[in-house]
């Protein structure tokens, strides 16, 4: 059974300061993985998908790595702001037969992005 | 539409009474899935279809929970005979196929009284 991790459940960090949330799971034979923030009282945004053919994405400040024999991610966000603040999502689709669309989700990591 | 649409945002429902939650996924999407998500956990799986075909139901967590999707777009969760620990964020995704990004709706806020 594939479980998701991301450690540590919340981070707070001073404005323009550069940082990595991690992610990792435990089973390496994966389709691909998205990264989603969710804001409170709000859905969740995807914010970028890594094929597992893939090590990276990029998309504005946002960097999302994969390194799938190691059953990890990394998201880079550059220059954090305060509308940075929010609760970030990894979530893995499993490579398999059959129906297997699903995403595992991990619980989150809560980012404070301080003025 | 523009993205997912869920409806009602919030519903408060009365234990053992039935509820019918919506969801309208992005025009065009074959995939369609159920999570549900409770306070400070990841969202987890309860079903999907691609079209009108539910592909895997293994989610749902016993047989008060059903979906439906009869025509491929529009599609129903109901929870029959709510009970207390059924409180929780349901949310709805949709991606253009099987395995690619998924879109989620803002889902709807379950409470059972």
């Amino acid at each position: 059974k594939q479980e998701v991790t991301q450690i540590p459940a919340a981070l707070s960090v001073p404005e323009g300061e550069n940082l990595v949330l991690n992610c990792s799971f435990t089973d390496s034979a994966i389709y691909n993985l998205q990264w989603f923030r969710q804001d409170p009282g709000k859905g969740l945004t995807s914010l970028l998908l890594i094929q597992s053919s893939q090590r990276e994405q990029t998309s504005g400040r946002l960097n999302a790595s994969l390194d799938k024999s190691s059953g990890r991610s990394t998201l880079y966000i550059a220059a954090s702001q305060p509308g940075d603040s929010a609760t970030y999502l990894c979530a893995v689709r499993r490579l398999s037969t059959g129906a297997n669309s699903k995403l595992t989700f991990g619980k989150g990591i809560t980012l404070s992005v301080r003025p | 539409g523009a993205g997912v649409s869920q409806s009602p945002r919030y519903k408060v429902t009365k234990r053992g009474q039935d509820v019918a939650l919506r969801c309208d996924p992005i025009s065009g999407h074959v995939s369609l899935y159920w999570y549900r998500q409770a306070l400070g956990q990841g969202p987890e799986f309860l079903t999907y279809f691609n079209y009108e075909a539910q592909q895997d139901k293994s989610g749902l967590p016993n047989d008060r929970f059903s979906a439906e999707r009869p025509e491929g777009s529009i599609s129903t969760l109901t929870i029959q005979r709510t009970e207390q620990r059924d409180s929780a964020m349901y949310r709805c995704a949709s991606a253009l196929w099987d395995l690619t990004e998924a879109f989620f709706g803002q889902g709807t806020r379950l409470t059972v009284v």
